[in-house]
């Protein structure tokens, strides 16, 4: 089993419409959780990043998260053709050891 | 601030060739990350150094691949000898000491092509 999981995609939303991405992780020890977001051809940038359990949220992304369940999510309102690319979710399993999910593709429709 | 740098941005060499990646982290980060990423298995964390110690390597896939940091501004991540399957984009990450340490900020990334 894969340590951290994401649906491939891609994932196809309207341009003003919520985009939802999913991520889940096997290490129930994992301590803190990642939301990068990677253009094509460019490196990963760090979008949002979750420690507690709940949402938290900053402009038009909101992450949740759900320990319990070992299971963390993404959200995007107002989603725009901008914000097309591929996100990658992040686990940091113990120290500074980061696992990334395969990353789900995200095209927003204009 | 210049951001992580890396050099080359792209590499072509034939099989059995050495190959150096070189990365300079960003000014007073103390830790440092090696990633490899392909389609088929992502992103992949290789090594990563704390104040120029390595502390984690166990994602190096084998002998053949070997990383340094002589210094706080400087690391180098060589493959010798070099194989197709090591064809891949290299990044550097660095991120710095304290609550924000979970903050990591990527190269640009070296695309290593292994003929």
């Amino acid at each position: 089993q894969k340590e951290v999981e994401q649906n491939s995609g891609p994932l196809s939303v309207p341009e003003g419409a919520i985009a939802s991405l999913n991520c889940t992780y096997s290490d129930r020890g994992s301590q803190s959780f990642f939301w990068y977001r990677q253009y094509s051809g460019k490196s990963p940038e760090l979008i949002m990043f979750i420690y507690s359990n709940g949402d938290k949220e900053d402009g038009r992304f909101t992450a949740q998260l759900n320990k319990a369940s070992q299971y963390v999510s993404l959200l995007i309102r107002d989603s725009q053709p901008s914000d097309s690319a591929t996100y990658l979710c992040a686990v940091n399993l113990y120290g500074q050891n980061f696992v990334f999910g395969p990353g789900t593709r995200l095209s927003v429709l204009p | 601030d210049a951001g992580v740098i890396q050099s080359p941005r792209h590499e072509v060499t034939e099989m059995g060739q050495e190959v150096t990646l070189r990365c300079k982290p960003i000014s007073g980060h103390n830790s440092l990350f090696w990633y490899r990423q392909t389609m088929m298995r992502g992103l992949e964390l290789l090594i990563y150094f704390n104040n120029n110690v390595p502390i984690d390597d166990s994602g190096m896939p084998e002998d053949r691949f070997s990383a340094k940091m002589p210094n706080a501004s400087f690391s180098t991540l060589k493959i010798q000898p070099s194989e197709p399957r090591d064809s891949a984009v290299y990044f550097c990450a660095s991120s710095p000491a304290g609550p924000a340490s979970d903050t990591q900020y990527f190269g640009p990334g070296t695309r290593l092509t292994v003929l």
